[in-house]
């Protein structure tokens, strides 16, 4: 069946240095993907989204790259702070879908 | 501008009641979305709401109902409720924007305890 995984469930990041976060997706029929930060006892914050027209695109500390080839998606982000430590999880829409499909989520720890 | 609110924050029923849940969308936002997220898991998409019509529903069960109000805010009823049941339900509203995606955007959740 369709589904949106992400390849680690946790992450440990030294303060500073950059982060990088995978997911793989199996619906070929994807056209649009998200990223969304969730901390603890909150909802899930929108980070950046990407159209399957695009390979790259880039925020504001944040950058998500595309690859449709091997159906990849990851989340890179700068300088990690303190502050980005959550629980990210990408999700995916497929073609004339409405509903966000996730994945499972990979727990981000920053390290002073 | 407010974001998505949602009502209340938290909630304790027993097995076999019924809950009513709230959400008002973004200033602007025409369609709300509704999921469920267990304990360490991601979000599941139970329905989604435009023009106070349920136009695509997950593999939720029929005691999962929902409305949209003219003023585009929403509720989702539970009913015979399981303890499975318990869970962070998650509102996300949208602008409908035709066959291009647009960006949904969460409420806070509310936590439902089943006991």
């Amino acid at each position: 069946g369709e589904s949106v995984g992400l390849h680690l469930p946790t992450l440990s990041v030294q303060e500073g240095d950059n982060s990088i976060i995978n997911c793989a997706y199996s619906n070929s029929a994807s056209d649009y993907f998200i990223w969304y930060k969730q901390e603890s006892g909150k909802g899930p914050q929108f980070i950046i989204d990407i159209r399957s027209n695009m390979d790259k695109r880039q925020g504001q500390r944040v950058t998500v790259l595309l690859n449709k080839t091997v159906k990849h998606l990851s989340l890179q982000i700068a300088a990690t702070q303190p502050g980005d430590s959550a629980v990210y999880f990408c999700a995916e829409r497929g073609i004339g879908d409405y509903k966000l499909s996730f994945g499972a989520g990979t727990t981000v720890t920053v390290r002073a | 501008d407010a974001g998505v609110t949602q009502s209340p924050t938290h909630l304790i029923k027993t097995r076999g009641q019924q809950v009513t849940l709230r959400c008002s969308p973004k200033s602007g936002h025409d369609t709300v979305s509704w999921y469920q997220q267990a304990l360490g898991q991601g979000p599941q998409f139970i329905f989604q709401y435009y023009e106070e019509e349920e136009r695509q529903r997950g593999n939720f069960p029929d005691r999962f109902s929902g409305h949209q109000f003219p003023n585009y805010s929403s509720e989702l009823n539970v009913n015979a409720l399981l303890l499975g049941d318990s869970a962070l339900y998650l509102c996300a509203s949208s602008r409908d924007v035709g066959v291009v995606a647009d960006t949904q955007y969460f409420g806070p959740g509310t936590r439902l305890t089943v006991l």
